[in-house]
């Protein structure tokens, strides 16, 4: 079974609205991490947001927040105010564990494409 | 945060030869990631290098096709070995640092084999 399922291929947004990319996990752990990566065209890993399995509130960066739903096993990932250089694709991570030295397992991604 | 850098960035090579990508970073780290990204494709996991231990590989990975090397705390390499046009993949090395919560990634190597 699949640890990480982004349900989403691709998705598009306007410039300037917001979009949620959508993460759903699997895990008997009571300690994990869920993360999200962009990867744009370049191919690099770009980190932008974590959240522990532990964290009561949800996890905001400026644009980023993640929304947190433990017990439906959902991390999904929103972005406010879509810029152009927000299109590329989006990685929803875990790992399992709580040490920085455990392996991720990423999702399949979505590609997402903001529009003018 | 962590400064990781990886040679070559790109390469394009003829099937059945080998390459051997490096992977350096600037702090001491216990653990080393090797990730495969097939074109089009997720990341997946190849193995983890832990300094002065055998790399351990995940299942569909074997040590005679992508030998590891893990000489320090600060550097390792992968080597794709009898290469085909399959292994046309980016390649790339990740890393956890204490007090962070991410695992930090090379840029990648772009490997295309003809």
């Amino acid at each position: 079974a699949q640890k990480i399922t982004q349900t989403q291929p691709g998705m598009f947004v306007q410039e300037k609205e917001a979009v949620t990319l959508d993460c759903t996990y699997d895990t008997s752990d009571q300690s994990y991490g869920l993360f999200w990566y962009k990867q744009p065209s370049s191919g690099e890993m770009i980190f932008l947001i974590y959240q522990g399995s532990y964290d009561e509130q949800n996890a905001t960066e400026g644009r980023y927040s993640l929304n947190f739903q433990k017990a439906r096993k959902s991390a999904n990932l929103v972005i406010s105010a879509s810029q152009l250089g927000d299109s590329a694709m989006y990685f929803c991570a875990m790992r399992e564990g709580r040490s920085s030295n455990y392996k991720l397992t990423f999702g399949k991604g979505t590609l997402l494409t903001v529009n003018p | 945060s962590a400064v990781i850098s990886q040679k070559p960035s790109r390469d394009i090579c003829q099937r059945g030869t080998s390459l051997t990508i490096q992977c350096q970073v600037d702090s001491q780290v216990t653990m080393m990631f090797w990730y495969r990204q097939q074109p089009g494709q997720s990341l997946t996991l190849i193995a983890t290098a832990n300094q002065g231990s055998e790399a351990t590989y995940e299942s569909g990975f074997v040590i005679d096709k992508f030998p590891i090397s893990r000489p320090n705390l600060t550097f390792s390499t992968l080597t794709v070995s009898n290469m085909s046009p399959e292994d046309s993949s980016i390649y790339l090395c990740s890393m956890g640092l204490a007090g962070y919560n991410e695992q930090f990634f090379g840029p990648g190597t772009r490997l295309t084999v003809l």
